[in-house]
């Protein structure tokens, strides 16, 4: 079984600053992938990116990048530049690799980032 | 293409009633989910269909909860004799399934319910 800790609950910053948001996980497997989800106000939840553990290398993706320290069981997720349109719920979900439950991604509680014009 | 999408948008009943949600996935996408999101918390999984093997129902929290999926289709999700704590969103999620662990799962606009 999988456990996710997004300790930051609500994040404010105003527009064109960086934000780094947390996501430590647990998990008994040794194999496991790590996503990150977007949810705007409308709700639809929206996929960013999947890794799976055996690939550290850190991941750009225009202003969006993460850095997965499989030591500290940190996924960390951070904004450049931020603008108003990243104004969303950010979720960090672990799942397993195989066995029982690999399909369910466990989701943290996330955190709720507010960009300020 | 279409997304997944889920009916109704929203939902309010009195406790006790029953109601029944729907979830359309992407055609061609062979594994279906539900989840649960209570006001700001994340999601709880309820329910995986993948193909036509049996689903697994580990998450749903009571027997008032039950969930159906015709072939590769639409699924409903009921909820039985509601009770106020069955208030929340409920969200359908579908993938390409199969083998791969890594599909992504893509998500539908939600039904939220509200219980009164």
């Amino acid at each position: 079984a999988q456990k996710v800790t997004q300790a930051q609950t609500e994040i404010s910053v105003v527009e064109k600053e960086d934000v780094t948001l947390d996501c430590v996980y647990e998990t008994r497997d040794t194999t496991y992938y790590l996503f990150w989800y977007k949810q705007p106000p409308s709700g639809e939840l929206v996929f960013l990116i999947r890794r799976n553990s055996f690939d550290e290398q850190n991941e750009i993706s225009g202003r969006y990048s993460w850095n997965f320290q499989k030591s500290t069981s940190s996924f960390n997720f951070t904004i450049t530049a931020s603008q108003v349109v990243d104004s969303a719920v950010y979720f960090c979900a672990p799942k397993a690799w195989e066995g029982a439950g690999s399909y369910q991604l466990t989701f943290g509680k996330g955190t709720k980032l507010s960009v300020i014009p | 293409g279409a997304g997944v999408s889920q009916s109704p948008s929203n939902k309010v009943t009195e406790k006790g009633k029953d109601v029944e949600l729907r979830c359309d996935p992407i055609s061609g996408h062979t594994a279906l989910y539900w989840y649960r999101q209570r006001l700001g918390q994340g999601l709880e999984f309820l329910i995986y269909f993948q193909g036509n093997s049996a689903p697994d129902k580990s998450g749903l929290p009571s027997d008032r909860f039950s969930a159906e999926r015709t072939g590769e289709s639409v699924s409903t999700l009921t909820i039985q004799r509601t009770q106020q704590e069955d208030s929340a969103v409920y969200l359908c999620a579908s993938s390409l399934g199969g083998r791969g662990r890594w599909d992504e799962q893509f998500f539908g606009p939600g039904t939220r319910l509200t219980v009164l």
